[in-house]
């Protein structure tokens, strides 16, 4: 299995206040990925980064800001939480040219 | 822009049934495609891919080909299990330098003994 650890693996907070998701990987891959899952949207891509220091926003950024100051950590920061983003937020790693990802079992928040 | 239509379900079957689960695409270029499986409490993870036309992937029994003039990439198994109960997201890579993933909305498969 792939290397990658997220956390917190489940969260409650309330609307309103800041929240960070951290997804670590020990694969050393280029490429890291936030997406969330929700019913009836599969998954839709928030931000992904190519590098440390160098990301850039996906489908669904609005609401969502991320760093990456190591190789290893992609930070995803809910600066403000509102209802709309209660979801199972899933962190994803690459380096194939061909694409492939390798996937965190996932973040569940809600928010309230 | 990029998008992957596949058949939503859920489906349900009996032990030993065949299986197929429909994905049609739309990208520029030639993309590769995708099928991942997501077991309950679980991250995705990758099934099997196809980088390029009449290419077939297969794994664990399941088999699918990229069909470019169709545009579709259609999952298929001979005889499922229930051990295959889960979500299968059908999804593409149109290339380029940051190898994102689109992906298609989910098909819950559930499979009864």
């Amino acid at each position: 299995d792939a290397g990658i650890t997220q956390s917190p693996r489940h969260k409650v907070t309330e609307t309103g206040t800041p929240v960070t998701l951290r997804c670590h990987q020990t694969e050393n891959h280029r490429y890291m990925y936030w997406y969330r899952q929700d019913p009836g949207h599969g998954l839709r891509l928030i931000h992904y980064s190519y590098g440390v220091k160098d990301t850039d926003k996906g489908e669904v950024s609005d609401g969502y800001s991320v760093s990456r100051s190591k190789t290893e950590d992609f930070l995803l920061t809910l600066e403000s939480a509102t209802s709309s983003q209660t979801s199972v937020y899933f962190c994803a790693i690459s380096e194939s040219h061909t694409g492939e990802l390798f996937f965190g079992e996932g973040s569940r928040l809600t928010v309230l | 822009g990029d998008s992957v239509t596949q058949m939503e379900g859920p489906v349900t079957l009996s032990e030993e049934a065949f299986l197929t689960i429909n994905c049609t695409y739309t990208a520029t270029g030639y993309p590769s495609l995708f099928w991942y499986v997501q077991y309950p409490g679980e991250g995705l993870q990758l099934l099997l891919k196809a980088t390029k036309a009449d290419d077939k992937g297969s794994n664990k029994g399941f088999e699918a080909t990229y069909r470019k003039e169709t545009t579709s990439f259609h999952l298929e198994k001979g005889s499922v299990q229930v051990s295959d109960s889960a979500v299968y997201f059908c999804a593409l890579n149109s290339g380029g330098s940051n190898y994102k993933l689109t992906f298609g909305k989910g098909t819950l498969l559930t499979v009864n003994p």
